[in-house]
């Protein structure tokens, strides 16, 4: 099972470039997420999707826009990278019902110069 | 309200030492408490999780102690080895809408 693949693992930008993260995810999962993990921060919550067909702003929406593009594929897209959006950047799902258990890809390790 | 503060942000043991990580929250509707273990260059992955009807879970070496009336709960790591060396994160959700409100992570270092 491959459960969540992030694409790519590693990208370097300049500043003012654009650029797509891809996730896609083979549980059915309704709800989709990105994250991204700054040294101290913990996990930051930038868009999620409840289900095909919606997303919503989380924590840290600013310089970020998502496609839900169907129930398998969640995209992250950088319209202008600056410096500050150099993180690691996490793509999760989860399904619906009680005790729903998070699956994380292995993370997109970004830098911007 | 909706927030989860964790502590230590960072934490060294001895091998075979007791780690403890402790959380705390201010809502009470949250009904699931998960805790999630992170390597370096991986995501993180569910380790054990408890709802706040129990007061304790065991599984094997790693026990969640829940605390409701204090609004507490905590990770053990009895008999703590290298290989535990990673992040934590506790975490909470509520069941009405299943999302996941994250603590800010415990760097774990357990030296040999």
């Amino acid at each position: 099972n491959a459960g969540v693949t992030q694409t790519p693992k590693f990208q370097v930008l300049k500043t003012g470039q654009s650029m797509t993260l891809q996730c896609a995810q083979d549980m059915n999962h309704n709800s989709m997420y990105w994250y991204r993990q700054d040294p101290g921060m913990g996990l930051r919550l930038i868009y999620y999707s409840a289900s095909e067909g919606t997303t919503d702003k989380g924590e840290v929406p600013n310089g970020y826009n998502v496609s839900r593009l169907n129930k398998r594929e969640f995209s992250l897209r950088l319209e202008s990278a600056a410096p500050s959006q150099t993180s690691v950047y996490f793509c999760a799902s989860t399904g619906t019902g009680a005790g729903t258990e998070a699956f994380f890809g292995q993370g997109t390790r970004l830098t911007v110069v | 309200q909706q927030q989860v503060k964790q502590s230590p942000q960072s934490l060294i043991v001895q091998k075979g030492g007791i780690s403890i990580i402790n959380c705390a929250y201010e809502n009470t509707a949250f009904d699931y408490f998960p805790w999630y273990q992170q390597f370096p260059g991986k995501g993180p992955a569910l380790l054990i999780a408890i709802r706040p009807d129990v007061s304790e879970k065991k599984e094997g070496r790693f026990t969640i102690s829940f605390n409701k009336s204090a609004k507490q709960f905590s990770l053990h790591i009895m008999d703590s080895q290298p290989g535990d060396s990673a992040t934590y994160f506790c975490a909470a959700i509520l069941d009405s809408n299943y999302q996941l409100i994250w603590g800010a992570g415990t760097k774990l270092i357990i030296k040999p």
